[in-house]
């Protein structure tokens, strides 16, 4: 039973085209968050929620729209697709210790988006 | 603002190795520090977590220890295997509901 999980694995599209990708966590817990990971690997934080809140928007471009309906789902919707867009998104979730928790980051097994 | 490096970027041994991969970060208020491992074309896989009052933990053939003062953790591989070979991120969690992650070393183990 997939503790979170993230569909489409995979997603290609044209510039200019609007996509979602939705994530959803059977753990319990209360804050999640999408990661980006680039060509080069490297993974960088866009958006955190806890209980269903913004918490962190980490300066990305207002083209990308997260939603969180309850605390096991976080979708990301992203409008007018760039090339710069193509990379793999990461959804995951945490407990963390001043909720109960341990901290510990669990991730999804990524959606690969590429902009042609 | 709290940075994650890695060292070395990538690493290959041979089978049987015993090796250590190094981190570091520069603000030493953290709250965990966690090791994943990643194989190519997958998710982050977590391996260890660490809190701030704790020095080590293991698992298995890994063992990963923190200490804060020096802004410096290791993940310590015994006698590795070809299964081995993935590329190992450490994240650092300093509050503020982000985590920061370095940029990962590769690692390839021969068989």
């Amino acid at each position: 039973d997939t503790a979170v999980s993230q569909t489409p694995k995979y997603l290609v599209t044209q510039m200019g085209n609007d996509k979602s990708i939705k994530c959803e966590q059977n753990l319990g817990h209360d804050t999640m968050y999408w990661y980006k990971q680039d060509s080069k690997k490297f993974l960088k934080i866009m958006f955190s929620y806890n209980n269903k809140e913004l918490i962190i928007n980490e300066t990305v471009p207002n083209r990308f729209s997260p939603k969180s309906p309850d605390k096991a789902h976080l979708n990301l919707h992203i409008n007018s697709l760039e090339l710069g867009d193509s990379a793999v998104y990461f959804c995951a979730s945490s407990q963390l210790r001043l909720a109960g928790g341990t901290g510990e980051l669990f991730f999804g097994e990524g959606s690969r988006l590429t902009v042609l | 603002k709290q940075e994650v490096t890695q060292i070395p970027a990538a690493l290959s041994v041979p089978e049987g190795e015993n090796l250590v991969l190094n981190c570091s970060f520069t603000d030493s208020a953290i709250y965990n520090l966690q090791w994943f491992r990643q194989d190519p074309g997958k998710g982050l896989t977590s391996l260890l977590l660490i809190q701030s009052s704790q020095r080590e933990q293991t698992s298995g053939r890994l063992n990963a220890s923190l200490d804060k003062s020096s802004g410096r953790s290791t993940l310590y591989i015994a006698a590795s295997q070809p299964g081995d070979s993935a590329t190992y991120l450490c994240a650092a969690y300093t509050g503020g509901f982000k985590t920061i992650f370095g940029a990962g070393t590769r690692l390839f183990v021969k068989a």
